[in-house]
């Protein structure tokens, strides 16, 4: 049973425009949702969370948008830029069980 | 600052041979650790994780175990390796158990032939 879906395996954008990555959960007790970032034969390198109590939260270039009526979060990037394409995890973890519970995974190219 | 270990960055075992694979954090103390795998073309799937020295939960029943003999080593280890434990492991840390956001360590690249 997949609790975290990332249902595009790979997304291709234009330099400077912007990235959308999405994400769907089952599971109404994750309580805080966090995206990763990962280069081949790398760990994956800690983005960006957001809190359920929450519905944005920015960090320069990168937003994070939870809709909990949905069960959908998303990434934004923008602009793009060549150095973004990895693949990018979703994942979501609840307070009692401190687990991280990851999505499939989406490959983001950035074109120049 | 903390920062997470992880070696050898690539291993070759035949089938049947036993595995080690070491992961050590720096720079913090008491902290949770966690055993992950990447299988090819999927996503990070949590096998171990540990609130404590000698403290171990399992995921998921598997050829594999874990132990944690010091506040900040976490060993994953096999005494036979499987075709199917091919896969990159990655050890990640975190501070508490709960909403905390779990940091990752460069990965070891397991190859069984």
């Amino acid at each position: 049973d997949q609790q975290v879906k990332q249902n595009s395996p790979s997304l291709s954008v234009q330099e400077g425009r912007i990235s959308i990555l999405n994400c769907d959960y089952t599971n109404s007790m994750f309580d805080y949702f966090l995206w990763y970032k990962k280069y081949p034969a790398e760990g994956p390198t800690f983005l960006i969370s957001i809190s359920s109590i929450k519905d944005k939260n920015e960090d320069g270039r990168f937003t994070v948008f939870l809709n909990k009526s949905a069960k959908h979060l998303s990434l934004h990037i923008v602009p793009s830029q060549p150095g973004d394409s990895a693949v990018y995890f979703c994942a979501a973890v609840y307070s009692n069980t401190g687990k991280l519970i990851f999505g499939q995974g989406t490959t983001l190219q950035v074109k120049p | 600052s903390q920062t997470i270990h992880q070696w050898p960055a690539t291993l070759v075992q035949p089938v049947g041979s036993p595995l080690s694979l070491e992961c050590t954090v720096e720079g913090t103390s008491n902290p949770n650790l966690y055993w992950y795998r990447q299988a090819a073309g999927r996503g990070l799937q949590l096998l171990f994780y540990s609130v404590g020295i000698g403290q171990i939960s399992s995921e998921v029943p598997q050829n594999l175990s874990a132990s944690r003999p010091q506040d900040r080593q976490f060993i994953l280890s096999s005494k036979k390796l499987l075709l199917s434990d091919s896969g990159f492991y990655l050890c990640a840390w975190s501070v508490h158990r709960g909403r905390e956001t779990q940091y990752f360590g460069p990965g070891t690249r397991l190859l069984v032939l």
